[in-house]
């Protein structure tokens, strides 16, 4: 596609219950970043892809978040147990890897935990 | 570790007057400096990059920074603020070589007043 797609543009959950977060990233780029947006902590990384493994994970807040990549190309977050603390805006860029490595940002998925 | 310090998480500037937002970071290896705008509801846009290319960096929209290693500072300006201008705005950082996550300031929110 034209831009990085993601999807859904906003979820409203239960606490406790699991939730799935799908970026679709540009065609041809290698490299998936997921970031997390909220208003007591910022922008903050949580994991980056390269192809379909996953070499830094040092992002992800803790073992109730998990990600994915397939074909390298779509990616899903995923959070389980959600918990209120979860709700922020859950960001995915992709990159082509060139020199300087511009991440290409989607609008992002809002998630609301009841 | 890198990290980025954007002074003044507010900025209000009236239509047509110098826009100045500020940052400084850190880092152990020479960095890759970014600047982004979100407009509400929306990704992030990239509006400029550093590379160790060009000292002075022209972005889109009449933006332009600079970036001064002597003072760990890459400021972002343009001459003349339009309506279009408010939005926020983020600086980020990322090490050359592994992930080239981003490490992103706390966001400077920009005011144009007519």
């Amino acid at each position: 596609g034209a831009g990085v797609s993601q999807s859904p543009s906003n979820k409203v959950t239960e606490k406790g219950k699991d939730v799935e977060l799908r970026c679709d990233p540009i065609s041809g780029h290698t490299a998936l970043y997921w970031y997390r947006q909220s208003l007591g902590q910022g922008l903050e990384f949580l994991i980056y892809f390269q192809g379909n493994s996953a070499p830094d994970k040092s992002g992800l807040p803790s073992d109730r978040f998990s990600a994915e990549r397939t074909g390298g190309s779509v990616s899903t977050l995923t959070i389980q147990r959600t918990q209120q603390e979860d709700s922020a805006v859950y960001l995915c860029a992709s990159s082509s890897g060139d020199r300087g490595n511009i991440q290409y940002f989607g609008a992002g998925t809002r998630l609301s935990v009841l | 570790a890198q990290s980025v310090t954007q002074l003044g998480s507010h900025v209000s500037v009236s239509e047509g007057a110098l826009v100045l937002l500020r940052c400084n970071y850190s880092s152990s290896v020479p960095p890759y400096l970014f600047w982004y705008v979100q407009y509400p509801n929306q990704g992030l846009q990239l509006l400029l990059k550093y590379t160790s290319a060009a000292t002075l960096v022209k972005g889109i929209n009449g933006f332009e920074a600079e970036f001064k290693k002597s003072e760990t500072s890459f400021h972002l300006t343009k001459p003349s603020a339009h309506m279009s201008d408010a939005a926020e705005y983020f600086c980020a950082v990322s090490e050359q070589g592994g992930s080239e996550k981003l490490v992103f300031g706390k966001g400077t929110k920009l005011t144009v007043n007519p």
